[in-house]
């Protein structure tokens, strides 16, 4: 059984850049949660997709933006990056359902974002 | 919203020694869960309750959710340098648009020889 993975590991952007962010699946799950973690912090929630719909946002500006694929891997997109923007990014997935009732998420090792 | 306080932010503790650490919410938690992070990376899941009342553990870590439902505590028994690392609690956390884990700061343990 294969974990959750992301892509890259590190990245660097200067300020106003664009990034694209990349996570595959666990096995068997139909569900992915993005959340950033900011230096000392908890994560915090960004959004999850159900079979490829969003299921869900937290309280993040609009130029965050996410997909998620047939095979259920995902992308996170920022635009316009600012510096407040570098932190962990964490995908999580589940085998979750668009009800309220949640199974456990399991995260990937994340990617270090670091705008300058 | 609902808050989760962890305590204490941070424990140095001497290899053999045991430990607690604490999860408060503001509201009733409905299902919580424990992580542990290793400094950079990814979350390992360790344990979810749901019950109040309910214990579970996992080698050397116990896990437990108060009566009411509003208190966590992860108690680790014989730390070992392995057991070093971030421990998160996460709430389920309900809108009408779906779910999503509501995480803690974190406890940092680092575990002396």
């Amino acid at each position: 059984e294969t974990g959750v993975t992301q892509s890259p590991t590190h990245l660097i952007k200067t300020r106003g850049q664009q990034v694209t962010l990349r996570c595959s699946s666990q096995s068997g799950h139909n569900t992915v949660s993005w959340y950033q973690q900011a230096l000392g912090q908890g994560p915090q929630f960004i959004f999850q997709y159900y079979r490829e719909e969003e299921n869900g946002r937290g309280n993040f500006p609009p130029r965050f933006s996410g997909l998620q694929f047939p095979n259920y891997s995902s992308e996170l997109n920022v635009n316009a990056l600012e510096l407040d923007d570098s932190a962990l990014y964490l995908c999580a997935s589940s085998l979750g359902s668009r009800q309220t009732s949640t199974d456990t998420q399991y995260f990937g090792p994340g990617t270090r974002l670091t705008v300058l | 919203s609902q808050e989760l306080e962890q305590s204490p932010q941070s424990l140095i503790v001497q290899e053999g020694k045991n430990l607690t650490i604490n999860c408060t919410s503001s509201k009733t938690l409905y299902g919580l869960y424990w992580y542990k992070q290793k400094y950079g990376e990814g979350l390992i899941f360790l344990m979810m309750l749901q019950k109040g009342g309910e214990e579970k553990s996992h080698e050397k870590i116990t896990a437990k959710l108060d009566e009411k439902k509003q208190q966590s505590s992860l108690h680790i028994t014989a730390s070992q340098p392995s057991h070093a690392g971030i421990y998160l609690c996460g709430a389920e956390k309900y809108s009408n648009s779906g779910y999503a884990l509501n995480f803690g700061k974190g406890t940092s343990l680092l575990v002396t020889p």
